[in-house]
């Protein structure tokens, strides 16, 4: 079975800094890979995912995220943090042939001006 | 296109007691999924229905959840009778295809059992 660790409920960070949160799992074989952003009173939105091809992967609202085989990671980034970046974010994986997501516990990102 | 609904947003129910929560997929969405979220815990994976078929239901946590999906349109999930431990948010999700394609997340119910 595959597991997802996100480490640290909550991050702080201040607007126009880096956007670094972490994401590592733990399967077989190389899974499917998805990150969802949550904001306040609304469902999960997909940033990103990896599925096959190139490992560092462009999403929407200027993140991004690179797939590490080796250090079976795929930690989410964006350059310089927004206001509007405050929000929960989920890392998630599925196998091939099954289509339920994992996910990881979350980050509440907030963001200092 | 609207998204995925959920009804009601909140249910505050007290133990013994029934309550369904109820799925409006995307329209011409044949996949439709059931998560929970305990507080303090992960997005749990509860169930997969490809159209009005259970594709996947490992992750119901006993029986006495119920879910079904009329027609292959809405779904609903029944809780009876509810247990304290099943307070949570309960998320519904739809997609088009099966495999790796992005699902679509409702806002979800939080539903609390006193």
């Amino acid at each position: 079975a595959q597991s997802v660790t996100q480490l640290g409920s909550h991050v702080s960070v201040s607007e126009g800094a880096l956007v670094l949160l972490r994401c590592n799992y733990s399967s077989s074989v190389p899974p499917y890979l998805f990150w969802y952003v949550q904001y306040p009173n609304q469902g999960l939105q997909l940033l990103l995912k990896y599925t096959t091809g190139a490992t560092l992967v462009k999403g929407i609202n200027g993140f991004e995220a690179e797939f590490k085989k080796s250090e079976t990671s795929f930690h989410l980034t964006k350059p310089s943090a927004h206001m509007s970046d405050a929000a929960e974010y989920f890392c998630a994986v599925s196998l091939y042939g099954n289509n339920r997501l994992a996910f990881g516990k979350g980050n509440q990102v907030v963001v200092i001006p | 296109e609207a998204g995925v609904t959920q009804f009601p947003s909140h249910s505050v129910i007290e133990k013994g007691q029934t309550v369904t929560l109820r799925c409006d997929p995307i329209s011409g969405h044949d996949n439709l999924y059931w998560y929970r979220r305990v507080m303090g815990k992960e997005i749990k994976f509860l169930l997969h229905f490809v159209k009005e078929s259970k594709q996947d239901e490992s992750g119901m946590p006993n029986n006495r959840f119920l879910a079904e999906r009329t027609g292959g349109t809405y779904s609903t999930l029944k809780v009876q009778p509810a247990e304290l431990e099943d307070s949570g948010v309960y998320f519904c999700a739809s997609s088009q295809d099966g495999g790796p394609y992005e699902q679509y997340f409702g806002p979800g119910t939080r539903l609390t059992v006193t």
